[in-house]
């Protein structure tokens, strides 16, 4: 099955700085990857996504990248500020047989701390 | 429009009991979804439901099992609770569209405690 690996697991940044964050696919024929952001006593947000057929998606602060043939997508939080200090979780979706495909395999998830 | 919504939002239960948790998606949604999250293991997908069928199944013993009701509602059962049981269970909707929606909208969770 689907295996996502997650790096790092814990990430800190000065308020204003840029936050990188990676992770790696398994599964050759995952076509959707969602972004979570998890805080503290929380339900999982999804803040942005991006699927096989495009390289990169931006929204505000936010963007994502996709690199299929190396199997891998980041997210990108530019110009951070303390409401960004969360879990993030990376996820991948392989499709089923018939098209349709709701299992996410999730990431271990990356502590960010933005600090003043 | 409402967004997911999960009861209890917290339970304590005794080891081999059995419990019951429900899950209300956002209206129009027929998709459910269960997750456990535990510090440990993370995010681990349970299973699936679509129109009153399992669809996917993930990693779990059988005594991890769910039902979709016609109105899309969702409930899941663990039977002869175990310590490790201890998690937050999340469920997540999705239009689940023909045009292939594959957006998940969680719910708040139901903290589970097995003592």
């Amino acid at each position: 099955g689907e295996n996502v690996e997650q790096h790092p697991s814990t990430l800190s940044v000065q308020e204003g700085d840029s936050a990188v964050i990676k992770c790696t696919y398994s599964d050759s024929a995952s076509n959707y990857f969602p972004w979570y952001k998890q805080e503290l006593g929380k339900r999982p947000q999804l803040i942005i996504d991006i699927r096989s057929n495009v390289g990169e998606k931006k929204d505000q602060r936010i963007a994502v990248t996709l690199n299929k043939t190396a199997k891998h997508f980041s997210l990108h939080i530019t110009e951070t500020q303390p409401e960004d200090s969360a879990v993030y979780f990376c996820a991948a979706s392989t499709p089923r047989l018939g098209g349709t495909a709701s299992k996410l395999t999730f990431g271990t998830g990356t502590r960010l701390q933005v600090t003043l | 429009k409402a967004g997911v919504t999960q009861t209890p939002r917290y339970l304590i239960k005794t080891r081999g009991q059995q419990v019951t948790l429900s899950c209300s998606p956002i209206s129009g949604h027929r998709s459910v979804s269960w997750y456990q999250q535990t510090p440990g293991q993370g995010l681990q997908f349970l299973f699936e439901y679509f129109s009153e069928t399992q669809r996917n199944k993930g990693n779990f013993p059988g005594r991890f099992s769910g039902r979709q009701f016609s109105n899309s509602r969702s409930e899941m059962n663990v039977s002869t609770l175990e310590l490790g049981d201890s998690a937050l269970y999340l469920c997540a909707s999705s239009k689940d569209s023909s045009r292939l929606s594959y957006e998940q909208y969680f719910g708040p969770g139901t903290r589970l405690t097995v003592t």
